[in-house]
């Protein structure tokens, strides 16, 4: 139940095409969704991140889609670029009160490559 | 604002022995969180650090330590290393934590390596 599955393992997108990653959990506590975004050799940075109680949130080429009923979220990347070629993490988390509190739980991550 | 930074970059162990890894929080962050990642694993959880006070926990066996300091750096430490210790130990630090849904900020990791 703590789990968050994440999907394809790899993507490859041709250049200026939509990058689509999908992620599942089963926890209904989880109220934080964040999407990771790393570099090799670099530390996860934070891309974007939504709660439950809204079905969207967009900052600029990046989307998150938010189904609470279904318990998936997903990662939109318009116009992808080859500078967007890195591996991707959704995680989640829940609020205070619990044993969840305080850590991220990760999805295996995607290594997306953009083609030019 | 300086970011997430972590000490040493790069080291190599070999297994029995014991290792302690540094980080500095950004300016004014309270929490630290410590994260090991690997192929085969991914990223897990290690633990959180709060004021001192070790917050929450993962699963990971008591040879894996951590403390944090009064200025907020936190080390961590593994005692009686094994082959499958070798992994990136990445550490994050978020003004109050994700209790209050604050963001982590992660620093660079330090790449472990055990022969």
């Amino acid at each position: 139940q703590q789990q968050v599955k994440q999907s394809p393992q790899s993507l490859i997108v041709q250049k200026g095409g939509i990058s689509i990653i999908n992620c599942a959990y089963e926890n209904t506590a989880f109220d934080y969704f964040p999407w990771y975004q790393q570099f090799p050799g670099k530390g996860p940075a934070l891309l974007i991140a939504i709660r439950p109680d809204v079905s969207e949130k967009k900052e600029g080429r990046f989307t998150i889609s938010f189904n609470k009923s279904a318990k998936q979220f997903s990662l939109h990347i318009m116009d992808s670029q080859p500078g967007d070629s890195a591996t991707y993490f959704c995680a989640a988390t829940q609020g205070g009160g619990s044993s969840n509190t305080g850590k991220l739980i990760f999805g295996q991550g995607t290594t997306l490559q953009v083609k030019p | 604002k300086a970011g997430v930074t972590q000490t040493p970059r790069y080291l190599i162990k070999t297994r029995g022995q014991q290792v302690t890894l540094s980080c500095s929080p950004i300016s004014g962050h309270r929490s630290v969180s410590w994260y090991q990642q690997t192929p085969g694993q991914g990223l897990q959880f290690l633990f959180e650090y709060f004021s001192e006070t070790q917050r929450n926990k993962g699963n990971f066996p008591g040879r894996f330590s951590g403390r944090q300091f009064s200025n907020s750096r936190s080390e961590m430490n593994v005692s009686t290393l094994e082959l499958g210790d070798s992994a990136l130990y990445l550490c994050a630090s978020s003004p109050w934590g994700l209790i209050t849904g604050n963001e982590q900020f992660f620093g660079p990791g330090t790449r472990l390596t055990v022969l």
